[in-house]
């Protein structure tokens, strides 16, 4: 059984703030990394899909990195704004559907 | 990419009633599937929707309790059978496209209370 591990479980910063999170996963026989992030009420947003080791992604203010060889991803958020207030879900193919950590609620107090 | 839509949004059930969830894709898409959010923990896999047979379901999960329907590529139901408030949480619909780089779309959920 493929083990996805997020921490912390949750984070509350103020605004302007950057923060960051994890996500662990089994280095053995990996393929690709999915960060979401989820707003309630809504449907789990796509942020990144990260394949290679040493990948770094961006996408406004978020960032992540990847190392395969140790098992890690980073999600970063610079400057933090309430609107950014989500769980943010990492995730890898398990057979084919994708195995997700239990995700970090992120809290932005204005 | 994929659009996909749930109903109902959120519905409170009494116990030992069934619930079906429809979820509808704007494209026809390779795979579907269903999971569910049982509270502080991980979204988890229900099922694959397989269509025109029968769903493949994980372990835990059974067919008499979640019966799936997916008559064709765009289209899937999740019930939830005999439901006890254990059964209180949010179910997702979930598509995947097959192409190079795959990538998984999520409806908005649906979120059930059972009383």
């Amino acid at each position: 059984i493929l083990n996805v591990e997020q921490s912390p479980q949750s984070l509350h910063v103020q605004e302007g703030d950057s923060t960051n999170f994890t996500c662990s996963f089994p280095s053995s026989n990996f393929y690709a990394l999915h960060w979401y992030r989820w707003e309630t009420a809504k449907s789990p947003e796509a942020l990144f899909v990260m394949t290679l080791n040493g990948d770094e992604k961006k996408k406004g203010r978020i960032s992540a990195t990847l190392n395969t060889k140790e098992g890690y991803s980073y999600l970063y958020i610079k400057g933090s704004q309430p609107e950014d207030s989500a769980t943010y879900l990492c995730a890898l193919p398990g057979n084919t559907p994708l195995v997700f950590g239990k995700g970090t609620r992120l809290s932005v107090i204005a | 990419s994929a659009v996909i839509s749930q109903k109902p949004s959120r519905d409170i059930c009494q116990r030992g009633t069934s619930l079906t969830i429809q979820c509808q894709v704007d494209s026809q898409v390779t795979m579907m599937f269903w999971y569910r959010q049982q509270p502080g923990q991980s979204l988890t896999l229900i099922a694959t929707a397989n269509q025109g047979s029968e769903a493949t379901y994980e372990s835990g999960f059974v067919i008499d309790k979640f019966p799936i329907s997916r008559p064709n590529l765009t289209f899937s139901t999740l019930t939830v059978s005999n439901m006890s408030p254990e059964d209180s949480s949010i179910y997702l619909c979930s598509a995947a496209t097959g192409t190079e780089t795959y990538e998984q779309y999520f409806g908005p959920g649906t979120r059930l209370t059972v009383t």
